[in-house]
């Protein structure tokens, strides 16, 4: 069974960083393609980043330059490095697995929230 | 960038059908995907490849894509049903993902 677990969410001042973990089970992260989602509260789903099977990374424009995607194959785990983290990126942070297109299995989330 | 464009809501009476859009400039060349999302809850894939269904959705989940818009439609609606359905693309472009705004499905 697909499982995906997020955590490392806090409240955390503006400037400051933070690094999601997602810890899966039941498939190997490095033959998959491992994506961010986020919701801010009240809002819709914004895409934040993906890593690719392969190794390649993108990210959207929003958190381009502070955040950085990552894993580790001994652990079957995914990060969101966030860096100079601002108001706005307060939200409930996904994480999902499927392909390049979209997102076939996701967790629960872990919620940032970024005020002073 | 590229934009998707849905409803902010649409209602329907139990056992009858519900049609969300998703609009998007030649969104028929593109791949579309759902997702339905209760409160609290982390989204679920229902539709994938414009009209593919994961294992476990309920055949009344259908889709359909043409033109400069998607549709989702779920028949013979459910109390259940009740939820945010947003519509997802890959823009191959920026190879990033787009999101829809989201529609909330009332149930009457």
């Amino acid at each position: 069974e697909v499982q995906l677990v997020e955590s490392g969410g806090g409240l955390i001042q503006p400037g400051e960083s933070l690094r999601l973990s997602c810890a899966a089970s039941g498939f190997i992260v490095r033959n998959n393609y491992m994506t961010w989602v986020r919701q801010a509260p009240g809002e819709g789903l914004e895409w934040v980043s993906i890593l690719y099977a392969g190794g390649s990374t993108f990210y959207a424009d929003s958190v381009k330059g502070r955040f950085t995607i990552s894993r580790d194959n001994s652990k079957n785990t995914v990060y969101l490095q966030m860096n100079r983290l601002r108001v706005e990126d307060t939200a409930v942070y996904y994480c999902a697995r499927g392909s390049k297109d979209y997102g076939e299995d996701w967790g629960q989330g872990t919620l940032v929230t970024v005020s002073s | 960038s590229y934009v998707l464009t849905q409803p902010p809501s649409v209602s329907v009476a139990p056992g009858k059908t519900a049609n969300i859009s998703c609009g998007g400039n030649h969104i028929g060349t593109k791949s579309v995907h759902w997702y339905q999302q209760k409160p609290g809850q982390a989204p679920v894939l229902v539709i994938y490849y414009d009209t593919d269904r994961p294992s476990g959705i309920p055949e009344r989940f259908s889709g359909s894509n043409s033109g400069n818009t998607a549709t989702l439609t779920i028949s013979r609606v459910e109390a259940g049903d009740e939820a945010d359905y947003s519509c997802q693309v890959w823009d191959t472009i920026t190879d990033h993902w787009v999101f829809g705004g989201g529609t909330k499905l009332t149930v009457l």
